[in-house]
């Protein structure tokens, strides 16, 4: 089955420490994207990326970082310049922007808490 | 500043009971409104895209209708199982290098009680 993929679902970690989370698709998709969700806000775009090897800045990319060097994978790391971690971080891809499409499909989220 | 508002923030009906939740933009520009739902927990599950004012699409109970300035998702006989928090969200036009940025708006939670 085509989809995308979040791993873990729940992530502890201590104030200080970067942590990475995982999001890889196999819908053959070109553009992916990272979101936070927070508890009464709407989605806020952290980072997107249209290509391989091509990443930009999204609404609130300050403390985080990512890299596409597989066009399946598009993994985000939370750093400990990043001031409020805690919450609900989901990724997304859409099918090609170049043609036109862009409909996003999100993956089942990664749910971080820093303490 | 563009902005995307979503109401009512919450709505209870009793099952069977139709009603529409609404999405309106203050936003220039719009190149296409998308309809998501988010069950508790869970990354939202893409829905519907309306392009043009006038344009309808439906899925099962669920029909999504633009006007130039708002967006209805119309819920007819809902049951339980339709309950689950409704996010529209709007992309607007970037220029030739549009990358699709989607402005989301911060849902709708729906109740269904049976």
């Amino acid at each position: 089955d085509g989809g995308i993929t979040q791993s873990p679902k729940y992530l502890f970690r201590k104030e200080g420490q970067n942590v990475t989370l995982s999001c890889e698709q196999n819908l053959n998709h070109d553009a992916m994207y990272w979101y936070r969700q927070d508890p009464g806000q709407g989605l806020r775009l952290i980072y997107y990326s249209q290509i391989v090897n091509d990443f930009q800045k999204g609404d609130i990319a300050e403390g985080y970082s990512v890299s596409r060097e597989k066009k399946e994978s598009f993994p985000l790391t939370v750093t400990s310049a990043q001031k409020n971690p805690t919450a609900f971080y989901l990724c997304a891809s859409s099918l090609s922007i170049r043609v036109g499409v862009y409909e996003q499909y999100f993956g089942p989220g990664t749910r971080l808490t820093v303490t | 500043e563009d902005q995307v508002t979503q109401s009512p923030e919450a709505l209870r009906l009793q099952e069977g009971e139709s009603s529409s939740l609404n999405c309106s933009y203050t936003v220039s520009g719009l190149r296409g409104l998308f309809w998501y739902r988010q069950d508790p927990g869970k990354g939202p599950e893409f829905l519907f895209t309306l392009y043009s004012a006038g344009e309808e699409k439906e899925k099962e109970r669920l029909k999504a209708t633009l006007t130039k300035k708002e967006s209805f998702l119309h819920i007819t006989a809902p049951k339980p199982e339709d309950s689950a928090t409704y996010l529209c969200a709007v992309r607007l036009w970037a220029g030739g290098t549009s990358y699709g940025k989607l402005t989301f708006g911060q849902g709708t939670i729906l109740t269904v009680h049976p």
